[in-house]
């Protein structure tokens, strides 16, 4: 069974400019996160996707940060403009239904981000 | 207090010993947790889920949950350098969104 897909791997931007990330996951999996990890910490949410509607998105800069999910399938991650704190790790997770108390969440490889 | 609390560490064990990685969290995460090991440079692999109290074991890795302490561990027998990595541990609310701790550096020593 393939695993969460992204895509690109590594981006190095100047601020200002705009980026953006793309995730397919596990075939079958309702629910989709993206998550930001920034060195020494542990990932943070950003959004939840539940098919193609958005769950939780309380912690995503809604000011420079979008994402979409257009047909329940993969989805994109889009930042404009970046800021040099925007440098981290984005992470795509999947799961089969977000709805439910054993929603064990696989991750992507991440896509390293670097903001000069 | 933190949603999910672990040690930074380094918790450093020599090769063949138990290690013994914990975790406490507050009321807001009381469902379900998660073990991910993360070594340098990669993505979180899931290792051990658990839901209710108690053990549950998996080869080499045995999660304890105790609900009424708050707290969530996780035990590697027989350690090898292999097991060097960053642990993260991860509840979830109420709305099923996980929340992860900083993470526990392991280091084995050979």
């Amino acid at each position: 069974e393939a695993g969460v897909a992204q895509s690109p791997r590594y981006k190095i931007i100047e601020k200002r400019q705009s980026v953006a990330f793309w995730c397919n996951p596990i075939s079958g999996h309702a629910t989709l996160y993206w998550y930001q990890q920034i060195l020494g910490q542990g990932p943070k949410l950003l959004i939840q996707f539940q098919n193609n509607g958005v769950v939780d998105d309380s912690q995503l800069p809604k000011d420079r940060f979008s994402a979409e999910r257009l047909k329940g399938v993969d989805s994109t991650l889009k930042i404009q403009p970046a800021k040099l704190e925007d440098s981290a790790v984005y992470l795509c997770a999947s799961s089969l239904s977000g709805g439910a108390v054993y929603n064990e969440q696989f991750f992507g490889p991440g896509t390293r981000l670097t903001v000069l | 207090q933190k949603e999910v609390e672990q040690n930074s560490g380094p918790l450093s064990v020599p090769e063949g010993a138990i290690a013994s990685l914990n975790c406490t969290y507050s009321d807001r995460v009381s469902q379900s947790f998660f073990w991910y090991r993360q070594y340098s440079g990669k993505s979180p692999e899931l290792i051990m889920s658990i839901y209710s109290n108690g053990d549950k074991e998996d080869g080499r890795f045995t999660a304890q949950l105790n609900k009424a302490s708050q707290y969530v561990s996780l035990l590697i027998r027989d350690s090898q350098p292999s097991d060097s990595a960053t642990y993260l541990c991860a509840g979830s609310s109420g709305t099923y969104k996980y929340i992860f701790g900083t993470g526990t550096r392991l280091k084995v020593l050979a």
